[in-house]
């Protein structure tokens, strides 16, 4: 089972910056936070990721609670093509290779439309 | 294009049917993995190979399923008898296995099957 809590959708102004809130009260210390995004009849692709230090790159920004129980994905100035389901994911940092850790599993995600 | 590639891209097929999918990694992508996405829900994870391994199987993988990475680079999946239920978008996504970690999987656009 998912190990996040997510709203199940969101609403953001084109040009604005989107906000979106996961839940994650039980990741250990071992685990990332990682997101995707699905856009509608594609394969998820992936954003960002961080372990406790915020993070930022070309598509988005990461701030993780210093407790870690909570995160939020920011989308500096979202526009149309941004709407999409968001999937938050906690995953075991796989420490040794050929470990079993890793895959990702999936909740329903937050489905963020943009609005003109 | 050096991304995950599946084939076919759609499916339709009557009830009782074989199918099978195609998938093909990102070159040098050790870890392959197959999910299955149902309208509204996030991919559920079915099964990963670690070259030609396949080191874990969900529950969800019935007897009907089989997948195969024979040479360690491209995968099929087998769905044998087909049912209705198993109607689905199914995901193939590939990562590097290193010793310091594994990277993000990268998902391909995925193979829409449909069972009438």
């Amino acid at each position: 089972d998912a190990k996040t809590t997510q709203p199940p959708s969101m609403d953001c102004a084109e040009g604005r910056a989107a906000n979106l809130p996961c839940n994650h009260s039980t990741i250990s210390g071992n685990e990332y936070v990682y997101w995707y995004r699905q856009i509608h009849s594609q394969g998820p692709q992936y954003i960002i990721h961080g372990l406790k230090n915020n993070e930022t790159n070309e598509m988005a920004s990461l701030i993780i609670t210093e407790d870690r129980k909570s995160s939020t994905l920011i989308l500096p100035h979202a526009t149309l093509r941004d709407t999409a389901v968001y999937y938050c994911i906690v995953r075991v940092a796989q420490m040794n290779y050929g470990g079993s850790q890793g895959n990702l599993i999936f909740g329903k995600g937050t489905k963020l439309s943009v609005k003109p | 294009d050096t991304g995950v590639s599946q084939n076919p891209r759609h499916k339709i097929t009557k009830r009782g049917q074989n199918v099978t999918f195609r998938c093909d990694p990102i070159s040098e992508h050790n870890r392959l993995y197959w999910y299955r996405q149902t309208l509204g829900q996030g991919p559920e994870f079915l099964t990963y190979f670690q070259n030609e391994a396949q080191l874990e199987k969900s529950r969800l993988l019935s007897d009907r399923f089989s997948a195969e990475r024979p040479k360690g680079s491209f995968s099929t999946l087998e769905i044998q008898r087909t049912e209705q239920g198993d109607s689905a978008m199914y995901l193939c996504a590939s990562s590097l296995d290193r010793r310091r970690g594994n990277t993000e999987a990268f998902f391909g656009q995925g193979t829409r099957l449909t069972v009438v």
